[in-house]
């Protein structure tokens, strides 16, 4: 069963331009999560979807990220301006939802920001 | 406020030697209480979890953790550590219901010398 993907990997990018990260969870997982984690920091929530639905957003600094997940399935988290400080990686998770959660996040590798 | 800390930034052991990582917790409601690993590169990974019940729990890797209520601690445990358990641990509250908004700990860097 493959695990949660994000893409891309690592990306640099000057300041003030746009980035997006996409990221398909586990496959029947109707819960996905956004998770922003800074360097020496553990991981805090940005936003999480019940389906297509955001049921907490927030955290999510909304005057420049943004976030969807149109059918319900994969995700796209969009930083437009980027700044310095946003510098940072980006984990999406996923968990079954529907009540068949167990407690546990699955989370991806994360996508990793650097801003020049 | 809710708040998970962790006191050591850094603990470095030697391998075979037994391990214990410190957890605390602020958390209004009962909480629920979670280990995490994550090796370079890596997702997190869930090492185990305490909802109810008896108060130690087993996890994966030989890994096992006390919660006390009484001290808000939820320790993370291991008699003899193994050189692949190297990583950043991290300890995590949530709520039944809402155990998405997990508030972690800033994490522990484990070493581990030969």
């Amino acid at each position: 069963e493959a695990g949660v993907v994000q893409s891309p990997r690592y990306k640099i990018i000057e300041k003030k331009q746009p980035v997006a990260f996409w990221c398909n969870p586990i496959s029947g997982h109707n819960t996905l999560y956004w998770y922003l984690q800074n360097l020496g920091q553990g991981p805090e929530l940005l936003i999480r979807y019940e389906n297509e639905e955001a049921v907490d957003d927030s955290q999510l600094p909304k005057d420049r990220f943004s976030a969807e997940r149109l059918k319900g399935v994969d995700s796209t988290l969009k930083i437009q301006p980027a700044e310095l400080g946003d510098s940072a990686v980006y984990l999406c998770a996923s968990s079954p939802g529907g009540g068949r959660d167990t407690g546990e996040l699955f989370f991806g590798e994360g996508s990793r920001l650097t801003v020049l | 406020a809710q708040s998970v800390t962790q006191p050591d930034i850094h603990i470095t052991v030697s391998e075979g030697a037994s391990l214990e990582l410190r957890c605390n917790y602020s958390y209004g409601a009962t909480p629920y209480l979670f280990w995490y690993v994550q090796s370079p590169g890596q997702g997190l990974q869930l090492l185990l979890k305490y909802f109810s019940g008896d108060t130690l729990v087993q996890g994966i890797k030989g890994f096992e953790a006390e919660f006390k209520r009484s001290q808000s601690s939820f320790n993370l445990r291991k008699p003899s550590v193994h050189w692949s358990d190297a990583a950043e641990y991290f300890c995590a509250v949530g709520a039944w219901g809402n155990t998405g908004k997990l508030i972690f700990g800033q994490g522990t860097t484990l070493q581990v010398k030969p």
